[in-house]
């Protein structure tokens, strides 16, 4: 059974302070690890999918990277419209469906 | 861009009664999913079809059933509600290349339905 934990499960940064999220997943023969980015209410919208360790990808503030035990989105230089929760998510061999990870609760202040 | 479309966006129904939840997939999307989020947890899913056959199952009670049309809209039917089915119900859908379990087809969310349980 696929398994994803999410740390911390919230984070309070001052604008501009940049820092690191993390998702380890134990998963049986990895086919995506996704990045999302939920508001409150709303739909997870999505933001990155890593497929091999090593890889990396960019938008804007975030970077997302990927170990063959966790990934990290890393927030430089946050600013408030960056509060959110962030869901980590990984889809596996066995079907096409995403198991999430209790996501981290990320609030920005000015 | 079109995005996925659930309809209704909020819904209050009392105990024991029936709910219908509809979907509407991104177009040329072929494969729709089916979760629920409970207030402050992660989505948890339901189910999934692929060119309207069931593709996945989740954690869906029996009480629950779900299905995908000729035109690829999905709905979910949610009977004898209970308190404990109050939560936000999302549709997601992507699009499959050439095979069942090809990599790279991104699942995108719609907006969610609220469904409370009176």
């Amino acid at each position: 059974e696929d398994q994803v934990t999410q740390s911390p499960e919230a984070l309070r940064l001052q604008e501009g302070e940049s820092s690191s999220l993390n998702c380890s997943y134990t998963v049986s023969g990895l086919r995506g690890l996704f990045w999302y980015r939920q508001d409150p209410g709303k739909g997870p919208e999505f933001l990155f999918t890593l497929y091999s360790a090593g890889e990396e990808k960019e938008k804007e503030r975030l970077k997302a990277t990927l170990t063959k035990k966790e990934s990290f989105l890393h927030i430089t230089a946050p600013k408030p419209e960056d509060s959110a929760t962030y869901l980590c998510a990984v889809r596996d061999n066995a079907g096409n469906m995403l198991t999430f990870g209790g996501g981290t609760r990320l609030m920005v202040k000015p | 861009a079109a995005g996925v479309i659930q309809s209704p966006r909020h819904l209050i129904k009392e105990k024991r009664e029936t709910a219908t939840l509809k979907c509407y997939p991104i177009p040329r999307h072929d494969t729709v999913y089916w979760y629920q989020q409970g207030p402050g947890q992660d989505p948890q899913f339901l189910i999934s079809f692929y060119e309207k056959m069931q593709s996945d199952k989740g954690s869906i009670p029996d009480r629950f059933s779900a299905q995908q049309f000729s035109d690829y809209h999905s709905e979910l039917n949610m009977s004898s509600l209970e308190l404990g089915d109050s939560a936000l119900y999302f549709c997601a859908s992507s699009s499959l290349d050439s095979g069942h379990f090809t990599s790279g087809n991104t699942i995108y969310f719609g907006e969610g339905s609220w469904l409370t349980v009176v």
